[in-house]
């Protein structure tokens, strides 16, 4: 299967920080997405991103898609306690209409 | 009431025995999923289908098999469960067809599968 590398694999914070995360394959794919998983849950769709260096927000969240088509990043501004659980990266690819995950980086928010 | 559901939420099972999980959705959508999740390894794909005809084997598809008896309904079976199974199950659903609406997944939210 396809491989999406996520990185950190996990972070710890102070309550106000910023948050920055990225994931990266070495194949190219047009369509990546930002997922987050709250504890007990399933994942939900944060930000879905279409075109090559495209920066979307969804609030305190920022997310870009990469000029190489490689790589994506997500950031999370000013964090407060409810921004704790999984996030993951997703792509999707027209070969085999699949979805691919990163393995995820869990974040934590000391308040 | 949840889109996608899923049962049981929980199971302890035992080496050896059949077990099979179930998810239902009212969202409509032709698309179903089973996937896996384990710590570290984020979420693998199992099987998926296309349609009440269409079955597709994923990633990791040994050990386990499906039936989508309605478009509603997506199960997953492990005619024989072993503890290298034991992992959270999440089944999911997506569209095709509306601009953006097949590049979102929508999740239930997870079977805990232990066997022992």
């Amino acid at each position: 299967g396809q491989q999406l590398n996520q990185s950190p694999q996990s972070m710890f914070i102070q309550e106000g920080e910023d948050v920055s995360m990225n994931c990266t394959s070495s194949s190219i794919f047009n369509t990546w997405l930002w997922y987050k998983q709250d504890p007990g849950e399933g994942p939900v769709l944060l930000i879905a991103l279409y075109k090559a260096g495209e920066l979307t927000s969804n609030g305190r969240l920022t997310a870009q898609f990469g000029i190489t088509r490689k790589d994506s990043f997500l950031n999370i501004s000013a964090s407060i306690p409810s921004d704790v659980g999984i996030y993951f990266c997703a792509v999707f690819t027209n070969t085999g209409n699949q979805f691919y995950f990163g393995t995820g980086t869990s974040l934590t928010v000391i308040p | 009431d949840a889109d996608v559901t899923q049962t049981p939420r929980n199971r302890i099972t035992k080496t050896g025995k059949r077990i099979m999980l179930e998810c239902s959705q009212t969202k409509g959508h032709d698309r179903m999923y089973w996937y896996r999740q384990d710590p570290g390894l984020g979420l693998r794909l199992i099987y998926y289908s296309f349609d009440v005809k269409d079955i597709n084997k994923g990633e990791i598809s040994d050990g386990y098999s499906v039936s989508r008896q309605a478009q509603a309904k997506f199960s997953l079976s492990l005619e024989s469960a072993i503890p290298n199974q034991t992992a959270l199950y999440f089944c999911a659903t997506s569209d095709f067809g509306t601009s953006g609406a097949l590049y979102q997944q929508f999740f239930g939210p997870g079977t805990r599968l232990t066997v022992l």
